[in-house]
């Protein structure tokens, strides 16, 4: 099992810039979902996914975008990039309900100049 | 909005000493509760986790308490090593949520000394 892996791990864009992160598991979790991690704040959710086909938004879901195709792969979107897009980002996995099995990728570091 | 906060940044302990790091929740509904575990460069690690029905829940090395009085979660750790270094998050369930989505906090940095 890789568990939930991420690609690229770092990334640097220019404003306006588009580009999609990369998330896959290999765990057939149903439920997917990304964060953003800055500094001082805790993990805020931006997109969520309950199986394939299916998503919704966060806490914070203005400038990305999110598709479900199979259970394994949760792409997310920056549409434009700008820098309050500069960030870290998570992904992660888990079983319907299984709230304590909830398993986060490495994340990617992304700068937005 | 209701939210989970952390009472201190950071906290610097002693190796082999027990480490305490203290978390308030808001929302009186939150009925369960998870410790998460980040070190540098990594995603979250879940440590252990705790319902509302309980008072107390001991793992490995680590103890979660629940005072649901006064909102409050702490996580101990026992006989802090060096590789206990790492920033710790609180995060409670959403009660509301059908789907389970976690709230966190913004987490304390446990920086071990020798």
């Amino acid at each position: 099992n890789a568990g939930v892996t991420q690609t690229p791990k770092f990334q640097v864009l220019k404003t306006g810039q588009s580009m999609t992160l990369q998330c896959a598991q290999d765990m057939n979790h149903e439920y997917m979902s990304w964060y953003r991690q800055d500094p001082g704040m805790g993990l805020r959710l931006i997109h969520y996914s309950v199986g394939a086909g299916i998503t919704d938004q966060g806490e914070v879901p203005n400038g990305y975008n999110v598709s479900r195709s199979t259970t394994e792969d949760f792409p997310l979107r920056l549409l434009s990039a700008a820098p309050s897009q500069t960030s870290v980002y998570f992904c992660a996995s888990r079983a319907l309900g299984e709230y304590n099995e909830q398993f986060f990728g490495p994340g990617t570091r992304l700068t937005v100049l | 909005g209701e939210s989970v906060g952390l009472h201190l940044p950071t906290l610097s302990v002693q190796e082999g000493d027990n480490s305490i790091i203290n978390c308030a929740y808001s929302n009186s509904a939150s009925d369960y509760f998870i410790w998460y575990k980040q070190e540098s460069g990594k995603g979250p690690q879940f440590i252990i986790d705790i319902r509302s029905n309980m008072d107390k829940r001991q793992g490995q090395r680590v103890t979660v308490l629940l005072n649901k009085t006064v909102k409050h979660l702490s996580l101990q750790i026992a006989a802090t090593q060096p590789g206990d270094s790492a920033v710790y998050f609180c995060a409670d369930l959403i009660p509301t949520d059908s789907w389970g989505k976690l709230q966190f906090g913004a987490g304390t940095q446990v920086v071990v000394t020798p």
